[in-house]
């Protein structure tokens, strides 16, 4: 079945640091591929979405590019700020996982002033 | 504010007990999609509806059952209650059925004594 493997966390940095958190992924079929990301005591919101290969999904300065190559999705920034500290989940949908999402284990990030 | 909205935000209960759990989804949304998160399981799938009708079931245990109703809201049953039931339960929404860009409710935290 289709799964989705997110880099081990957590995740600390410094404000103003890039930031890398890979993102692979196992799926039969064409996905579409998602960031979500939960701030604390809140639900998933949509960061970024890409629906086929070789798009990119952008969003207040977070990108990802969807390589069918290296069946990838990893979430970039170049300058975090303290207010990106959240958890962070790659996920799947779409091919033989028609109607739900397929998550990651989830990445916390937290970025220090 | 994604537009879905959950009730009750918190819910604590004894074993083997039944709750239910109400999501309204976004408005012109047809498809309502219940997940579980706990810390061993991450977020997991349980079960899809679209316009009224059951489309995808996922991890769902048999005591766990939902409904979508003619005004699209939908609710999920948890019966005979255990201790390891206690979870985050998230609803999310989306136009179509194929699952993608679903936007998500704050959930309802749901503690099991």
């Amino acid at each position: 079945g289709n799964s989705v493997t997110q880099m081990e966390g957590p995740v600390t940095l410094s404000e103003e640091a890039f930031l890398t958190i890979n993102c692979t992924y196992t799926a039969t079929g064409y996905p579409s591929l998602f960031w979500y990301v939960q701030y604390p005591g809140e639900g998933l919101q949509l960061l970024l979405k890409a629906t086929k290969a070789d798009d990119k999904g952008s969003n207040k300065g977070f990108e990802a590019t969807y390589r069918k190559e290296t069946t990838s999705f990893h979430l970039e920034k170049g300058s975090v700020q303290v207010s990106d500290s959240a958890v962070y989940f790659c996920a799947l949908a779409g091919g033989t996982s028609y109607g739900k999402l397929t998550f990651g284990q989830g990445t916390i990030l937290t970025v220090h002033p | 504010d994604s537009g879905v909205t959950q009730t009750p935000k918190h819910l604590i209960t004894a074993t083997g007990q039944r709750v239910t759990l109400r999501c309204s989804p976004r408005s012109g949304d047809l498809s309502v999609y219940w997940y579980q998160q706990s810390l061993d399981q991450g977020l997991q799938f349980l079960i899809q509806y679209y316009n009224g009708e059951e489309r995808a079931k996922g991890n769902i245990l048999e005591r766990f059952s939902a409904q979508q109703f003619p005004d699209l809201h939908s609710e999920l049953n948890l019966s005979s209650l255990e201790l390891g039931d206690s979870a985050l339960y998230f609803c999310a929404s989306s136009v179509g059925s194929s699952g993608l860009e679903q936007y998500f409710g704050p959930g309802t935290r749901l503690t099991v004594t």
